[in-house]
């Protein structure tokens, strides 16, 4: 079984602040794939990264960066300098060889970036 | 172009109604799914297929009937529709493990209410 936990449910910052969001997955595959998605206010879900279990290089990309643990099995999402538009619902998800065909996603984070 | 879309966006209908929504990537993909994102924002998978195949059912009632007429299309059938079906519906499409990205890509959404 394939589960993707995200502990914070809701998280408020002020603008310019760095802000972490969690994700702690669970799998018995040792070829896995985990993603992060987020859904702004306006709904749709736009995928942000994908990272495979064989590289745990982290990965920065703007203000965004991912630091992946196999050892303690997460998957964490930072974003630096926080903006009103960061404002959204992230989500963590995990594909796995084992439930090839099941993108199993996390219970997402309600992040509010508040001017 | 829009590589996945779902119509319509928006759906208000009557208890007990039938309707359908439409689902097509333009993405080469070979697996398509349908999640169901109830009011706390959950994403559940209902269902999952490859080249045309039903792969996953996630214990969804019998009322949803998905169909998928090629591997670039994946339509849901909702019959007899009840309130509890109210929430929002997202198609998305993927390659699976080994042929590529793994990321899934999402339809815009239908919001689905249920009177």
């Amino acid at each position: 079984a394939q589960k993707v936990t995200q502990a914070q449910t809701e998280i408020s910052v002020v603008e310019k602040e760095d802000v972490t969001l969690d994700c702690v997955y669970e799998t018995r595959d040792t070829t896995y794939y985990l993603f992060w998605y987020k859904q702004p206010p306006s709904g749709e879900l736009v995928f942000l990264i994908r990272r495979n279990s064989f590289d745990e290089q982290n990965e920065i990309s703007g203000r965004y960066s991912w630091n992946f643990q196999k050892s303690t099995s997460s998957f964490n999402f930072t974003i630096t300098a926080s903006q009103v538009v960061d404002s959204a619902v992230y989500f963590c998800a995990l594909l796995s060889g084992g439930s090839n065909y099941k993108l199993t996603f996390g219970k997402g984070t309600l992040l509010t970036v508040n001017p | 172009d829009t590589a996945v879309s779902q119509t319509p966006k928006y759906l208000v209908t009557q208890m007990g109604n039938d309707k359908s929504i439409k689902c097509e990537q333009n993405l080469g993909h070979d697996t398509m799914y349908w999640y169901k994102q109830d009011s706390k924002k959950f994403l559940k998978i209902m269902f999952s297929y490859n080249n045309k195949e039903l792969i996953i059912n996630e214990t969804v009632p019998n009322r949803f009937s998905p169909k998928s007429p090629d591997k670039a299309h994946l339509n849901l059938h909702i019959n007899s529709l009840e309130l509890g079906d109210s929430a929002v519906y997202f198609c998305a499409s993927s390659q699976v493990i080994g042929r590529g990205g793994t990321e899934a890509f999402f339809g815009q959404g239908t919001r689905l209410t249920v009177v």
